[in-house]
């Protein structure tokens, strides 16, 4: 079966760095999403990555390494407003997007 | 960046009734629109693929005639959940993407629809 896996809830301190991972068992893989989604809101969209590598985007930096089935997204020098659920959803051989249960990142002053 | 509406954000209504959402894209045309449902502290739930012009796809476990989806044109999609019950309390969200210019696989979100069913 196909299947995301990413910590349900993380805490850190405003102003670290903060990691959070993704694996992923799909059937194919054509790219990784990582959405933002504040309590009661919409998701919005953060980063794609398609080739092994890392990608950023401001406080913002998403890696992948396909071969491990695995990515993560890094947030630096955080912020209050960062308190939020993310996302991992990979789009597997179908283009079909699959997603993670997200991981709810609580911010401390 | 693409904008995708979607109306109302929150309705209330009795068991039994119908309730319509409706989710638009503002600034581009989708032939493709999504519905999602997500029940609190869970992931996002794929309910169907709107395809405009012809019928939506139903993923395993949804009821077609329960929520009926029409996508009557290019920048329209609409969700309605027919004899509303309960259970069918829920965040509902719709999302598109905007494939001009190449697609990055990117899907933009509607405001999401918070449906309580007494």
């Amino acid at each position: 079966g196909q299947n995301i896996d990413q910590p349900t809830e993380m805490t850190a301190t405003e102003g670290a760095i903060v990691q959070i991972n993704c694996t992923y068992q799909t059937s194919g893989f054509n790219g990784l999403f990582w959405y933002q989604q504040h309590a009661g809101e919409a998701p919005t969209f953060l980063s794609y990555n398609v080739l092994d590598g890392l990608e950023e985007k401001g406080r913002f930096s998403s890696f992948l390494s396909r071969s491990k089935g695995y990515s993560y997204l890094l947030l630096k020098e955080l912020q209050m407003k960062d308190s939020a659920s993310y996302l991992c959803a990979v789009r597997d051989s179908n283009y079909q997007l699959i997603w993670g249960a997200g991981t709810k990142l609580i911010i401390k002053p | 960046g693409a904008v995708v509406s979607q109306h109302p954000s929150r309705v209330i209504c009795k068991s039994g009734t119908s309730v319509k959402i409706e989710c638009r894209s503002l600034d581009f045309q989708a032939t493709t629109m999504f519905w999602y449902r997500q029940f609190p502290k869970q992931s996002l739930m794929l309910m169907a693929t709107s395809n405009e012009g012809s019928k939506a796809t139903y993923e395993q476990g949804v009821e077609k005639d329960k929520f009926l989806i029409n996508h009557a044109s290019l920048t329209l999609s609409t969700l309605t959940v027919t004899s509303a019950h309960p259970e069918d309390s829920s965040f509902y969200i719709c999302s598109a993407q905007n494939l001009a210019g190449g697609d990055t696989g990117e899907l933009f979100f509607g405001e999401g629809s918070r449906l309580t069913v007494l």
